[in-house]
């Protein structure tokens, strides 16, 4: 069963802390994505990348980072955690060149609260 | 990224149909998608519409697709209890708000 994992599932930081939310696929899939999920506004892409070492900002890359060092490992981080970034963080990955193709796989998702 | 607008709440008797609909500003995405999320669970594909298509049918579910007025919709034909979930309408990289579906007996 093809999967996307992500390190966590709940998580409570501080208040200035780095955070670090960590997504692996084992589809080989070329592009990975980092959205938030919050009630009422739906997902909202932060950043995304097409190939290793790329990355691409999305609609809300600010006070967010992200590594792809490896194909199957995309990580997301937040360089100095803040109450307003207290949400739904999920991952996502698919097949075909720069773009969604036929479709994104999701991970469970983590649920952050920053405190 | 692209405006996707959708309504937030649809209740539904089981054993109807239900209808989401789904409104997107970006004529040139290449596929339309819905996703379901089932409490407590990340967004699973339900089906995606390839955008020269203007109808898809898989078993219960029809997408139909009206390219000109960027109108999306889903019809789930004998909604059942299951079918109970936020449903996700998507165009390109971006999503709408979710329609939370209830079903109820």
């Amino acid at each position: 069963d093809v999967k996307v994992t992500q390190s966590s599932r709940y998580l409570v930081k501080r208040t200035g802390e780095k955070v670090f939310l960590e997504c692996v696929q084992d589809m080989d899939h070329e592009n990975m994505f980092w959205y938030r999920q919050d009630p009422g506004l739906g997902l909202r892409l932060i950043y995304f990348s097409y190939d290793v070492k790329m990355k691409e900002k999305g609609d809300i890359p600010e006070g967010y980072s992200v590594s792809r060092e490896k194909k199957e490992r995309f990580s997301l981080i937040l360089e100095s955690a803040s109450t307003n970034q207290t949400s739904m963080y999920l991952c996502a990955s698919s097949s075909g060149q720069g773009g969604v193709g036929n479709g994104y796989t999701f991970g469970s998702g983590t649920r952050l609260t920053v405190v | 990224g692209e405006d996707v607008e959708q309504s937030l709440f649809l209740s539904v008797r089981e054993g109807d149909s239900s209808v989401i609909n789904c409104t997107y500003t970006d004529s040139s995405s290449t596929y339309l998608y819905w996703y379901k999320q089932e409490p407590g669970a990340g967004l699973q594909l339900l089906t995606y519409i390839f955008s020269n298509m203007d109808m898809k049918q898989d078993q219960r579910l029809t997408v139909l697709l009206n390219k000109k007025d960027k109108h999306l919709s889903l019809r789930i034909a004998d909604t059942q209890t299951g079918d109970s979930a936020i449903y996700f309408c998507a165009a390109s990289l971006s999503f709408g708000a979710g329609t939370t579906v209830t079903v109820r007996a």
